[in-house]
């Protein structure tokens, strides 16, 4: 099994500039949820999904959208990408609401 | 909105020393605790978790203690190893939604 599957490792984009992050798991999982890691501040839950057309937003969400058109990928969009958004993105999927989160392997992306 | 306050943000202790790190949580409807170690440029991994129906947990040398009333919840660690140096991360679960609290850098001195 791959678990979660994040692309890409790194990114670095210009200011204005749009971008896709992918997320995919294959342990048919319902619950997705995408994070953002800034030094200090932890894990903060920007988007997340209960299944299949399903979203809604967590802590953080303003700049970015998410869909779940399947169970198995989850993407997050940057619509306008700005310097604040410089963070490492994780996309966490776990089977039920009180069970194991399985991350993926992490984004680094860097706006200038 | 929900929050998690965790503390220290960062705990050095010797080789065979008990480390503890102890979070708070706001929504008093959170109901699932799990503690998340995630080593240097690795993903977080869950390490240990307590339901809001059990008051301690034990996993040969980590425990957790949980107290509804106060909101209080904490993470400990015997016998500490240098391979237990990572950054731990606690959580509060309500329904499918998680909020984490801000990270214990963790150094374990040999």
């Amino acid at each position: 099994n791959a678990g979660v599957t994040q692309t890409p490792k790194f990114q670095v984009l210009k200011t204005g500039q749009s971008m896709t992050l992918q997320c995919a798991q294959d342990m048919n999982h319902e619950y997705m949820s995408w994070y953002r890691q800034d030094p200090g501040m932890g894990l903060r839950l920007i988007h997340y999904s209960v299944g299949a057309g399903i979203t809604d937003q967590g802590e953080v969400p303003n700049g970015y959208n998410v869909s779940r058109s399947t169970t198995e990928d989850f993407p997050l969009r940057l619509l306008s990408a700005a310097p604040s958004q410089t963070s490492v993105y994780f996309c966490a999927s776990r089977e039920q609401s009180h069970t194991e989160a399985f991350f993926g392997q992490g984004t680094r992306l860097t706006v200038v | 909105g929900e929050n998690v306050e965790q503390h220290p943000s960062t705990l050095s202790v010797q080789e065979g020393d008990s480390a503890v790190i102890k979070c708070t949580y706001s929504d008093s409807a959170s109901n699932y605790f799990p503690w998340y170690k995630q080593e240097l440029g690795k993903r977080p991994q869950l390490i240990i978790d307590i339901r809001s129906n059990v008051g301690e947990k034990k996993d040969q040398r980590i425990a957790v203690t949980l107290n509804k009333t106060a909101k209080h919840f904490s993470l400990h660690i015997t016998e500490t190893q240098p391979e237990d140096s990572a950054v731990y991360f606690c959580a509060a679960s309500r329904g499918f939604k998680t909020i984490f609290g801000a990270g214990t850098r963790l150094f374990v001195k040999a």
